[in-house]
């Protein structure tokens, strides 16, 4: 049973607009929530997170917002640039521990 | 100045034969992840390692067994390999909110 859901696949983006990627989760009691961001052959790399008392924490480009009451998180990337292009993973803590989404690959197109 | 390296990145064998990934990390993270990521692209957690103690293992047979000779290390040994053993698996450690990976190494098994 998925805890951490991304159900898009897959999103393609045209460079300069904005990339919003939606994560959704089952589990009440998580208390922090992270995005990952993976480039091929290469390990994730943290990118940015969210305590479950905030419903916003911007850093840069990279916006993350949380709405508790529906579960659902969205990390936003504007503008959108080709080398953002990756797949990005949502991850929620659970008692120190890490259970990730299956992952959106993001394409950035010029 | 690599924090989580694994060797080797690329790793083909026969089925039934034994292997080793090893892992290093130079962040001095008490916690210590092994992750495998299968074909369907989830991230799951294998084993942890706090302080060169076992305290998880995530219902992975026991032909899988983490060895840490020190706090640097978490080695990942797999006995009589299978087909299905065949995916990516990726170091990582643990701050507090956030955990750093390694590059990952691909095992495919013939």
């Amino acid at each position: 049973d998925q805890q951490v859901k991304q159900n898009s696949p897959s999103l393609s983006v045209q460079e300069g607009r904005i990339s919003i990627l939606n994560c959704d989760y089952t589990n009440s009691m998580f208390d922090y929530f992270l995005w990952y961001k993976k480039y091929p052959a290469e390990g994730p790399t943290f990118l940015i997170s969210i305590s479950s008392i905030k419903d916003k924490n911007e850093d840069g480009r990279f916006t993350v917002f949380l709405n508790k009451s529906a579960k659902h998180l969205s990390l936003h990337i504007v503008p959108s640039q080709p080398g953002d292009s990756a797949v990005y993973f949502c991850a929620a803590k659970s008692q120190g521990n890490l259970i990730f989404g299956k992952g959106t690959k993001l394409s950035v197109k010029p | 100045d690599t924090a989580v390296s694994q060797t080797p990145k690329y790793l083909v064998t026969q089925m039934g034969n034994d292997k080793s990934i090893k892992c290093e990390q130079n962040l001095g993270h008490d916690t210590m992840y092994w992750y495998k990521q299968d074909s369907k692209k989830f991230l799951k957690i294998m084993f942890s390692y706090n302080n060169k103690e076992l305290i998880i293992n995530e219902t992975v047979p026991n032909r899988f067994s983490p060895k840490s000779p020190d706090k640097a290390h978490l080695n990942l040994h797999i006995n009589s390999l299978e087909l299905g053993d065949s995916a990516v698996y990726f170091c990582a450690t643990r701050t507090t909110d956030t955990q750093y990976f390694g590059p990952g190494t691909r095992l495919t098994v013939l």
